[in-house]
């Protein structure tokens, strides 16, 4: 079975400053992908940065980069320039290759301080 | 282009009533997903459908809930006689398909959120 560690309940940030969200994982699997989700205040479900295993070089979305540690199954989030609007919820998700279901974790919370 | 479609976006139901959730996918997606969150916690997976087929429902309780996906017309989450702990968020999501080159990106709803009284 597939899990998924955050252990960072909560967290702050400075505005414009730089923030590292961690992220587990726990799999036999080989190929699979990860992903990292927003939920702001408004509770909607929001599609970060996503990282195939097969792939050494790290995603990057703008502002968003993740460490990607598959040895380690380690996942971390970075978040550059942090803004007011990074508020939010972070999930991280995995998913094996093939498969159907996402597996979470249990979230960080993430504030940014003004 | 239009995302994942939720309706109710809340919905609040007396004990032993029932509860319908309906989801419209993304344009061009044939996948579709529930979630459930329950406060404070992420969100797990219930089930996972395609066009008139239930494909995965090992997330599903055993009883009191059902989901389907016709032909025609959006995916519907069914509960029955709900009780307290049915309160919840229930997502949807949507993927063209699963193992294909787009990488089995989900994508999600705004999410229903359920209050039992």
């Amino acid at each position: 079975a597939q899990t998924v560690t955050q252990s960072q309940p909560e967290m702050s940030v400075q505005e414009a400053e730089t923030v590292t969200l961690s992220c587990t994982y726990d799999t036999s699997e080989n190929n699979y992908y990860l992903f990292w989700y927003k939920q702001p205040p408004s509770r909607q479900m929001i599609l970060v940065i996503r990282q195939e295993a097969y792939k050494q070089q790290n995603a990057t979305e703008n502002r968003f980069s993740v460490n990607f540690q598959k040895a380690a199954k380690s996942f971390s989030l970075k978040i550059s320039d942090s803004q007011l609007g990074d508020t939010a919820m972070y999930f991280c998700a995995f998913m094996k290759t093939g498969a159907n279901n996402l597996f979470f974790g249990t979230g960080t919370r993430l504030t940014v301080i003004p | 282009n239009a995302g994942v479609m939720q309706n109710p976006r809340h919905l609040v139901r007396r004990r032993g009533q029932e509860a319908r959730l309906r989801c419209s996918p993304m344009k061009g997606h044939s996948h579709v997903y529930w979630y459930r969150q329950l406060p404070e916690e992420g969100l797990k997976f219930m089930v996972y459908l395609q066009k008139e087929n239930i494909i995965d429902e090992s997330g599903m309780p055993k009883e009191r809930f059902s989901a389907e996906f016709p032909k025609e017309g959006p995916s519907i989450l069914r509960i029955q006689q709900v009780v307290r702990g049915d309160s919840a968020a229930y997502f949807c999501a949507s993927s063209i398909a699963t193992g294909t080159s787009s990488g089995n990106t989900i994508y999600f709803g705004e999410g229903s959120w359920l209050t039992v009284v």
